[in-house]
């Protein structure tokens, strides 16, 4: 397990479908994280999950985007009826992390979501 | 809330040349975390150096160093004899080190160019 993974890598969709992302944090890492980016911008983040919690959601996460991470392990992001503004880099993180102590992200190569 | 601004969009240095990308942010916490992360073309993030907000010691590694001044709000981030393999985008980010807060704040970024 050499980092995180992210699959696919590239998706493309019809607008109004449904999409889901898979990412594969280093085993070790508690914490995981998604952030998107936008062509020209900085990542910006979407969510948090400590272990299986989802502790913390940023406003951009709209009632259409749902993330989970059953069993603390894998984590799957998933966004319904797609929209041409969802098109972006979806990058998942981990870190391990003890109290308030943050040991380093660790990103993947991202998820390309482009939406016709 | 924070930010961070890298007000460098694109930066063209020819090879061996030193270059300095800029990075100021603003917040009201006194206890952050400060990041530098390269994204090659691939995609992928790669973490560069964290900085604490307590250690203004500013640090050199290989051809890379960091001048951190919490007077001037800036983290700054100098390659010398920059090399081809140095052009990437390069993003500098913020972490609040209070409780429940782990989410990166990273500025737009800075495109570097490399030319032999």
């Amino acid at each position: 397990d050499t980092g995180v993974s992210q699959d696919p890598r590239h998706k493309i969709t019809k607008r109004g479908q449904n999409v889901t992302f898979r990412c594969d944090p280093i085993s070790e890492h508690n914490r995981l994280y998604w952030y998107r980016q936008t062509l020209g911008q900085g990542p910006e983040f979407l969510t948090y999950f400590q272990n299986e919690a989802q502790l913390e959601k940023s406003r951009l996460l709209s009632d259409r985007f749902s993330a989970e991470r059953p069993k603390g392990s894998f984590s799957t992001l998933e966004i319904q009826r797609t929209e041409q503004g969802d098109s972006a880099m979806y990058l998942c993180a981990s870190s391990l992390g003890r109290g308030n102590q943050g040991y380093g992200y660790t990103f993947g190569s991202g998820t390309r979501l482009t939406v016709v | 809330a924070q930010k961070v601004t890298q007000a460098q969009t694109e930066i063209s240095v020819v090879e061996k040349e030193d270059v300095t990308l800029d990075c100021v942010y603003e917040t009201r916490d006194t206890t952050y975390y400060l990041f530098w992360y390269k994204q090659p073309p691939s995609g992928e993030l790669v973490f560069l150096i964290r900085r604490n907000s307590f250690d203004e010691q500013n640090e050199i590694s290989g051809r890379y160093s960091w001048n951190f001044q919490k007077s001037t709000s800036s983290f700054n981030f100098t390659i010398t004899a920059s090399q081809v393999v140095d052009s990437a985008v390069y993003f500098c980010a913020l972490r609040l080190s209070g409780a429940g807060s782990y989410q990166l704040t990273f500025g737009k970024g800075t495109k570097l160019s490399v030319i032999p």
